[in-house]
């Protein structure tokens, strides 16, 4: 199936700094999906792209769609120790083919913040 | 509430076993997945479903069965020609089918289920 690289894998950071994790990919997606998961637990949808270029915030989450439509980012600002997660991105491909109707998740960022 | 229930949220299975996941939703949601989540990867689409009665292979779907004969239950079956089922399971659903710029119509995901072969 199609891949995302999700980079970096991990991260070990102290409480109050920023994050910055991206996605990328070598097709074209015309949706981003950036998720948080908590151990043993569902994913949590924290922010949604939909259209190139597009920049949207949630509190102190920003995520990007890249122009190229190849690649997305997301940061997280002044970090919390609630923050510790595991942070997934994932892409729809653009219509038609078999990959049509499913998503295409990264291998995921795992988030550490020490007090 | 609203949601997506998984149950249940531990199972044991033993060699040679077909055991099955459940998953509901009261969302209204046409479309429902199935995940498979195996420690430090991403998540892996097993089946998806667009439309009750109707259901499509993911990337993974050898060894694994399911139905949609109502719109808000997916069920997974695991069968035993499944040769490494131990992992985290991820019932999803989404308004419909593809969610390709549509704002507000994403994926949602039920709180997993664990599998473990003994």
């Amino acid at each position: 199936g199609q891949q995302l690289n999700q980079s970096p894998q991990s991260m070990f950071i102290q409480e109050g700094e920023d994050v910055s994790m991206n996605c990328t990919s070598s097709s074209i997606f015309n949706t981003w999906l950036w998720y948080k998961q908590d151990p043993g637990e569902g994913p949590v949808l924290l922010i949604a792209l939909y259209k190139a270029g597009e920049l949207t915030s949630n509190g102190r989450l920003t995520a990007q769609f890249g122009i190229t439509r190849k690649d997305s980012f997301l940061n997280i600002s002044a970090s919390i120790p609630s923050d510790v997660g595991i942070y997934f991105c994932a892409g729809q491909l653009e219509a038609g083919g078999t990959s049509y109707g499913k998503l295409t998740f990264g291998q995921g960022t795992i988030l550490t913040v020490h007090p | 509430d609203g949601g997506i229930t998984q149950s249940p949220k531990y199972l044991f299975r033993k060699e040679g076993q077909n055991v099955t996941l459940s998953c509901e939703q009261n969302l209204n949601h046409d479309a429902m997945y199935w995940y498979r989540q195996d420690p430090g990867q991403g998540l892996r689409l097993i089946y998806y479903s667009q439309i009750v009665n109707d259901f499509q292979k993911g990337d993974i779907a050898e060894g694994y069965s399911v139905s949609r004969e109502k719109k808000e239950s997916f069920p997974l079956t695991v069968t035993s020609a499944q040769k490494n089922p131990t992992a985290f399971y991820l019932c999803a659903s989404s308004i419909f089918a593809p969610i390709t710029g549509v704002p507000g119509n994403t994926i949602y995901f039920g709180e997993g289920s664990w599998l473990t072969v003994v």
